[in-house]
């Protein structure tokens, strides 16, 4: 079973500030989802990566298959990124399919 | 137009009823989600779908269960409703199973007294 853990739990920054929240998961994967969940409660994917990194905009994902690590980072905060950020292990394979969340991180981008 | 639409937005119903959500998708995916997100706001997988095979989280109830009419809807029902079923239900759909973001629903808040 693999489990996934978020750090830091809550994150107060600056605008403008640089923002690394952290995600570790136990076992090998397939991919790794970033989601963001706006205070109003929808969800949106940011991110899926499997090896390497992805930017999009401000945002930045990194991944680290061998030390089992992923980190997302905000370039530039602004008060609008204040949401609650999640990752998530997803491993599929032959009839099989398991995702597994981190507990979020959230985060409050303070003008 | 929406994605991933759900409907109701809010659910309140009493122990022991039985009641359905309903999910579409207009984005012409293969797979279907379901989950569960608790008062503490972590969410667990449910189920995954596609036209062929449903995946089950094995610590789903067998209360609960998905009903796909066709590729781009995907139903949860839930029988015999419990305190505990409280929560809100988000629905998603990908290209296919553990391939592709995952687009999500609004979610439906349901509320049992």
């Amino acid at each position: 079973k693999n489990e996934v853990e978020q750090s830091p739990q809550n994150l107060t920054a600056q605008e403008g500030e640089f923002i690394t929240i952290n995600c570790s998961y136990s076992v090998g994967i397939s991919a790794l989802h970033w989601l963001q969940q706006h205070p109003g409660g929808g969800i949106v994917s940011l991110f899926m990566l499997s090896s390497g990194k992805k930017k999009h905009g401000r945002l930045i994902a990194t991944i680290n298959i061998q030390e089992k690590h992923s980190s997302l980072h905000i370039t530039a905060s602004h008060p609008r990124d204040s949401a609650v950020y999640i990752c998530a292990a997803a491993y599929s394979g032959a009839g099989s399919y398991q995702l597994t969340f981190g507990k979020g991180t959230k985060l409050s981008v303070i003008p | 137009d929406t994605a991933v639409s759900q409907t109701p937005k809010y659910l309140v119903t009493q122990m022991g009823n039985d009641k359905s959500i309903k999910c579409e998708q207009n984005l012409g995916h293969d797979t279907m989600y379901w989950y569960k997100q608790d008062s503490k706001k972590f969410l667990k997988i449910m189920f995954s779908y596609n036209n062929k095979e449903l995946i089950i989280n094995e610590t789903v109830p067998n209360r609960f269960s998905p009903k796909s009419p066709d590729k781009a809807h995907l139903n949860l029902h839930i029988n015999s409703l419990e305190l505990g079923d409280s929560a809100v239900y988000f629905c998603a759909s990908s290209r296919r199973a553990g391939e592709g973001e995952q687009y999500f629903g609004p979610g439906t808040r349901l509320t049992v007294t």
